[in-house]
């Protein structure tokens, strides 16, 4: 049971290029997060998928989209990047069908991702 | 609005003596709150949450923390310290009002010394 798994674990980009996260879970769980971690402000949310099938906005949705594949995998792209979206990125899963406040979250290792 | 706070950045402490790491909130109604742990270049790790009833919840690795409803706090503490414990810790609390999402402190990084 490997939990929640991130590719890549590095990458460095150059302004404009594109590229894609790849967040897979193994629990089981129906509900799916991105989010990014930058120096003194904790987490915050990028996307959320809270069912297979179906995604939405976080509070910082812009300059990225997501793909919910099937109920393992959720993807987060990069479609021109920017210094600005240099960040820790962390994929996280939670067993509830629903955006639910109560649903523990489990969390990847991340992917440290720098835009030069 | 600020829904958690982390008010320490450091908290330096001697192995073998007790620990606290604070966190206050600010969420109006009956909050969800959880503890995190990060260790260097990992994920965050579930610790423990506080959903309803008892106040005083245990957790992974012989953590603990109590809900304070008065003074709206949610401190972990820990008995005794180990070495290991040294990481960064994130409080959260999901915020139920406007966009409805889990907020995260700043973290408070904890240095065990032997």
């Amino acid at each position: 049971n490997a939990g929640v798994t991130q590719t890549p674990k590095f990458q460095v980009l150059k302004t404009g290029q594109s590229m894609t996260l790849q967040c897979a879970q193994d629990m089981n769980h129906n509900s799916m997060y991105w989010y990014r971690q930058d120096p003194g402000m904790g987490l915050r949310l990028i996307y959320y998928s809270a069912s297979e099938g179906t995604t939405d906005k976080g509070e910082v949705p812009n300059g990225y989209n997501v793909s919910r594949l099937n109920k393992r995998e959720f993807s987060l792209r990069l479609e021109s990047a920017a210094p600005s979206q240099t960040s820790v990125y962390f994929c996280a899963s939670s067993a509830g069908a629903g955006y639910l406040g109560s649903d523990t979250q489990y969390f990847g290792p991340g992917t440290r991702l720098t835009v030069l | 609005a600020q829904s958690v706070a982390q008010p320490e950045d450091q908290v330096n402490v001697a192995e073998g003596n007790p620990l606290t790491v604070k966190c206050t909130y600010s969420v109006s109604g009956n909050p969800y709150l959880f503890w995190y742990v990060q260790y260097p270049n990992r994920g965050l790790q579930f610790l423990l949450k506080y959903i309803t009833g008892d106040n005083l919840v245990k957790g992974s690795y012989g953590f603990e923390a109590e809900f304070n409803k008065s003074q709206t706090s949610f401190h972990l503490k820990k008995p005794s310290a180990l070495v290991s414990d040294s990481a960064l810790y994130f409080c959260a609390v999901w915020e139920n009002t406007g966009f409805q999402k889990l907020v995260f402190g700043t973290g408070t990084r904890l240095l065990v010394s032997p």
